[in-house]
């Protein structure tokens, strides 16, 4: 079985700050294939459904400002966000979908 | 636009019953499988349940299989979560989420719905 899992679990960052979020997947998610990391990362708001930021470890969703980013490769993985914003306070998560039964790591609180 | 509205959550004994529904519109929904992810009180994200497009699979996290159960009309763009034998574990919000994939899941959660709330209490 797949297991993600994410590490800070909290992280107070300020204003302007860079915030870094990592993610560790139990096995590999680079399909050899089509050399691509079958993992994502969802933002979810205070009484918000989640919202898809990244996919393909490294691809901003339209309408994702640019201050998000995506790397790693294999079984590491890192977001990060430059110039932190209010609005970004929220829960982050990273999810694999490389299996077929997709798994989310245990999320990430970020706080200013 | 994409629309998911989850209904029918509640309040229900240990070893009930419940249905959840979830209304789709804005896409073709007969082209896209469908996501069940729930989200305990406080806690973080669970990917519950996935049917593909055309129903002709589901797959299931091992916690609920043999209790929930995944079904898609495609003639009512609806995607359904039949729960029975529920615990207290399973006290959530619901949340069924659109697949990116066309005609093929990618495990995506591209579109989610605001969720519903399922408690399991006596």
């Amino acid at each position: 079985d797949f297991v993600v899992t994410q590490s800070p679990d909290s992280l107070a960052v300020s204003l302007g700050e860079r915030a870094t979020i990592n993610c560790k997947s139990s096995q590999s998610v680079l399909y050899s294939s089509n050399n691509k990391n079958y993992l994502a990362w969802y933002q979810q708001k205070p009484g918000q459904p989640p919202k898809l930021l990244i996919s393909w470890a490294s691809t901003r969703e339209s309408g994702v400002p640019d201050r998000f980013s995506g790397s790693g490769s294999g079984t590491d993985f890192t977001l990060t966000i430059n110039s932190l914003q209010a609005e970004d306070v929220a829960v982050y998560y990273c999810q694999q979908y490389y299996d077929t039964l997709p798994a989310f790591g245990q999320g990430t609180k970020l706080e200013i | 636009q994409v629309q998911l509205v989850e209904s029918g959550g509640g309040v229900v004994q240990p070893g009930g019953s419940l249905t959840l529904s979830c209304a789709a519109s804005g896409f073709t929904f007969r082209s896209y499988g469908m996501h069940w992810v729930r989200q305990a009180p406080g806690k973080g994200l669970e990917w519950v349940a996935f049917i593909r497009f055309d129903t002709s699979n589901a797959y299931y996290i091992d916690s609920v299989k043999g209790r929930f159960t995944v079904s898609k009309d495609n003639s009512r763009n609806t995607v359904s979560l039949q729960m029975n034998g529920l615990r207290g574990e399973d006290t959530a919000v619901y949340y069924c989420a659109k697949d990116r994939g066309y005609r093929s899941p990618d495990g995506l959660l591209e579109n989610w719905g605001q969720g519903t709330l399922v408690t399991v209490s006596s």
